[in-house]
């Protein structure tokens, strides 16, 4: 079946390092969602992405969602402990509806 | 507040004991959904719903069954739990699913063991 798989599984930085979790999935998606979920907490919604080769910003965090809409990328600049947690991305299967399915996640761990 | 319920938080039952997982938002969005999580495979989608009395299947619904008579509610029902739906449930609703407003807004998450 189709999968959405997240590289790398885990990491962990040094406070200031920068971090890039990818997302990789085997059909295409007809947009990308990107997650954040704290330890012991729900997710929380960080951005949506719908064009082909889109980037987005937020403050140390770059999104991009790839030219053939089956990848994308979170790309944090100098972390800080705040940033930990399990980022997942997720999106719409590009064939009419609207079930989602989720990457496998990468959980982030931040060392001060 | 805007905010998406779930109840119980934690429930610990045992094999075939029918139960129901409650899903409420303030909200008034129409695409509500369910999910599981468990460790290394991220959240899979049970079930879903467009609207009112419109649902659908996710990617695992085998053994689950939901409805939407109304539009803030939707509840998530195991007939009959067994062992391998031990899991963490989260509930999820957003604003039309086509539009380009649809973040997700999820709930606090229930804690469910079967044993």
């Amino acid at each position: 079946g189709q999968q959405v798989m997240q590289i790398p599984q885990y990491q962990h930085v040094q406070e200031g390092e920068d971090f890039t979790t990818y997302c990789n999935s085997s059909t295409t998606l007809s947009n990308i969602q990107w997650y954040k979920q704290r330890p012991g907490g729900h997710p929380v919604f960080l951005i949506q992405l719908v064009k082909s080769g889109e980037v987005k910003k937020q403050k140390r965090l770059t999104f991009q969602f790839g030219e053939a809409k089956k990848n994308s990328s979170l790309h944090i600049t100098a972390t800080q402990t705040t940033d930990v947690g399990t980022y997942f991305c997720a999106g719409f299967r590009d064939s009419g509806t609207y079930k989602y399915i989720f990457g496998t996640g990468t959980r982030l761990k931040v060392l001060a | 507040e805007a905010q998406v319920t779930q109840n119980p938080r934690y429930l610990i039952t045992v094999t075939g004991k029918k139960l129901t997982v409650t899903c409420s938002q303030n909200m008034n969005h129409e695409y509500m959904s369910w999910y599981r999580q468990d460790p290394g495979l991220g959240l899979r989608q049970i079930y879903y719903s467009m609207n009112v009395e419109v649902t659908d299947k996710g990617d695992v619904p085998e053994g689950y069954k939901v409805s939407r008579k109304e539009k803030r509610n939707f509840p998530l029902i195991l007939e009959s739990p067994s062992p391998n739906q031990t899991s963490l449930y989260f509930c999820a609703s957003s604003l039309p699913a086509g539009g380009s407003y649809n973040e997700q807004f999820f709930g606090p998450g229930t804690r469910l063991t079967v044993l």
